[in-house]
């Protein structure tokens, strides 16, 4: 059991857009800015898409973005395109004992 | 260019003692706030975070697992070796190391994946 809870699955057509939810509790999500949302396609390692909740790194498309209202935070993925079908990972700081705890994943399909 | 690499044994019994190795370039860990981290996904699950080493040699560890992780850095190498005492067939599972970016990571090894069975 994730300490984060994503939905299992999601889903969007192409150029649609598509919001995945990752809550916790007030110790991780709602306690700190830190949410960082993982792209994984199968076999792959995991890419970084958000950092700080909303900050995209480099070379991220804006087409996706982040936010956080209390113990839920959000990626939403706009103008969906088939590339973008792949897991999605949330994760949190949750203080200096636990640092990083993880959701449980949700995998996007693109229709 | 940030690169790192996981490397270690594939195969390993039940009991047995798990050593990997994180052989990175492109950053130093001799840097003020640069860690590496090693994050684990058995297969079709989540990722799940196990241990953080900081440049002052400062360490983290997933609270759970904490009495069977060791993590250390031999900065000279550029490398990060993760060990991991009496492992278990629930360990099996695809073994990251990456650079700490804030609470997150930014560069991910390719990965390892490790089967624990006799």
């Amino acid at each position: 059991q994730s300490a984060l809870t994503q939905p299992p699955s999601a889903s969007g057509s192409p150029g649609q857009s598509v919001t995945i939810s990752c809550t916790g509790t007030s110790s991780d999500v709602g306690g700190y800015n830190y949410v960082s949302w993982y792209q994984q396609h199968p076999g792959k390692a995991p890419k970084l898409m958000i950092y700080e909740v909303s900050k995209r790194p480099s070379g991220v498309p804006d087409r996706f973005s982040g936010s956080k209202s209390g113990n839920t935070a959000s990626l939403t993925v706009s103008g969906l395109q088939a590339g973008d079908e792949a897991d999605y990972y949330c994760s949190s700081y949750a203080g200096s004992n636990s640092w990083v705890v993880f959701g449980g994943g949700t995998k996007l399909t693109v229709l | 260019q940030i690169t790192l690499k996981e490397s270690g044994p594939t195969l390993v019994k039940p009991t047995q003692t798990l050593t990997l190795t994180c052989t990175f370039s492109g950053f130093s860990l001799s840097t003020s706030g640069v860690a590496v981290g090693w994050i684990r996904q058995p297969p079709g699950k989540a990722l799940q975070w196990l241990a953080l080493i900081y440049w002052d040699d400062d360490k983290r560890y997933r609270p759970s697992l904490k009495s069977r992780l060791t993590i250390t850095k031999d900065t000279s190498k550029n490398q990060v070796v993760l060990t991991m005492t009496n492992m278990d067939p629930v360990d099996t599972a695809t073994y990251y190391c990456a650079h700490k970016k804030g609470y997150s990571f930014d560069y991910w090894g390719q990965g390892i994946l490790v089967t624990v069975s006799s």
